[in-house]
């Protein structure tokens, strides 16, 4: 079956630190792309990154970045330097298939950046 | 710059009664969706579409009807809302297989 896992329902990090945020998937398909959105206490989903299954390299966007390990199907979500605008909720997301723009989201995991 | 706007933001209904939200998107997407999200859960997908004339059920379709007679507009409506579809409502869209979805601010929708 396809679903994403996040078994972290509450994180909490101190400013300036780095914290790993974990997502694991499963799907039968070869072809698939992995997202990671934010969502604030204001309610939008802001869209952080994107991995798809053939890229090589981890995806980086900025103090985000993806750490991709194909076999083990994880694609944890790393920020660095977390800042307090960080706190909010995290959700892993997939796209099952590159033929279709369905995602399969997670619980997401509630994230707390302390001074 | 408008993206995607979802009207209205927040609705309260009674048992029974009907509405739509609206969706409406402005960067010539094939695709969009309609997700809700519930506490403790992800979003899950109600019903998407794929192009004008096109549509299909997501994964918790009950109770939601959807049509698209244009590009741009994916109204979701409620024929007859339960208190079991209090939810927050997203709308997304995308180019079909882009590396991102847009989502429209949500819809917060109680049905007493």
């Amino acid at each position: 079956a396809q679903k994403i896992t996040q078994t972290q329902p509450g994180m909490f990090v101190q400013e300036k630190e780095a914290v790993t945020l974990d997502c694991t998937y499963d799907t039968s398909d070869q072809s698939y792309g992995l997202f990671w959105y934010k969502q604030p206490s204001s309610g939008e989903m802001i869209f952080l990154i994107y991995q798809g299954s053939y890229d090589e390299q981890n995806a980086t966007e900025g103090r985000y970045s993806l750490n991709f390990q194909k076999a083990r199907k994880s694609a944890n979500l790393v920020i660095s330097a977390s800042q307090l605008g960080d706190s909010a909720m995290y959700f892993c997301a997939m796209r099952p298939s590159y033929n279709t723009d369905k995602l399969i989201f997670g619980t997401g995991t509630r994230l707390q950046v302390f001074p | 710059n408008a993206g995607v706007t979802q009207t209205p933001k927040f609705q309260v209904l009674k048992t029974g009664q009907s509405m739509t939200l609206q969706c409406a998107q402005d960067m010539n997407h094939e695709y969009m969706s309609w997700y809700r999200q519930d506490p403790g859960m992800g979003l899950r997908l109600i019903h998407y579409s794929v192009g004008a004339g096109i549509t299909d059920q997501g994964e918790v379709p009950n109770g939601y009807n959807v049509s698209r007679s244009t590009t741009e507009d994916f109204p979701l409506r409620l024929l007859s809302a339960a208190p079991s579809q209090t939810s927050v409502y997203f709308c997304a869209s995308s180019s079909t297989g882009s590396e991102e979805l847009f989502f429209g601010e949500g819809s917060r929708l109680t049905v007493l």
